[in-house]
């Protein structure tokens, strides 16, 4: 079965440096898609990044981009520039190309210092 | 505007009374999903829609229901809920979960806490 790890629970930034959150994932498939979401504390989610597995360029978006590593299975996002309305919890997610499952991480609580 | 509608956003209830929390997508998305959110587990998925009529069970499908009778709308129905059903629950709606390219976004609702006593 797939399975989404996130191996830190929290993390902490300063304002303006870079943040990295880390995502592993387990799959026996090829084609799948990895997804970072947002949550701030409105609770809303939002979707950060997605990212096709068969597409070897890295997606970005603005500040946001991501790790993606297949042959080790990880996706971890990067966040650059980090700004106080980045402070959310962060879940990483993944669907294979043939599932009709999302499987989230548990999450990664950003905290952003002033 | 593309929207996911949650209701009610707060909900406090006692055991064994049956509740639907409703949810409804207006941009014709065949996909729907129903998943709860706990501490240090995050989200987990409880059931799924494909299209009308067609539902399946996600993870954690036990002391739920669902329908799907109508494309826009996927109510989640507690029968008898326990106080192990106190969580925040999302909705969701996509085109499908696994198209390539900009349709394969999911869109949540705003949540619904929920607290069984």
């Amino acid at each position: 079965a797939q399975t989404v790890t996130q191996s830190q629970p929290e993390m902490s930034v300063q304002e303006a440096e870079t943040v990295t959150l880390s995502c592993t994932y387990d799959t026996s498939e090829s084609d799948y898609y990895l997804f970072w979401y947002k949550q701030p504390p409105s609770r809303q989610m939002i979707l950060v990044i997605r990212q096709e597995a068969y597409k070897q360029q890295n997606a970005t978006e603005n500040r946001f981009s991501v790790n993606f590593q297949k042959a080790a299975k990880s996706f971890s996002l990067k966040i650059s520039d980090s700004q106080l309305g980045d402070a959310a919890m962060y879940f990483c997610a993944y669907v294979g190309d043939r599932d009709d499952k999302i499987i989230f991480g548990k999450g990664t609580r950003l905290h952003i210092l002033p | 505007e593309a929207q996911v509608t949650q209701n009610p956003r707060y909900l406090i209830t006692v055991t064994g009374k049956k509740l639907t929390v409703t949810c409804s997508q207006n941009m014709n998305h065949e996909y729907m999903s129903w998943y709860r959110q706990d501490p240090g587990l995050g989200l987990r998925q409880i059931y799924y829609s494909m299209n009308v009529e067609v539902t399946d069970k996600g993870d954690v499908p036990e002391g739920y229901k669902v329908s799907r009778k109508e494309k826009r709308n996927f109510p989640l129905i507690l029968e008898s809920p326990s106080p192990n059903q106190t969580s925040l629950y999302f909705c969701a709606s996509s085109l499908t979960p696994h198209l390539a390219g900009a349709q394969n976004i999911q869109y949540f609702g705003a949540g619904t806490r929920l607290s069984v006593l």
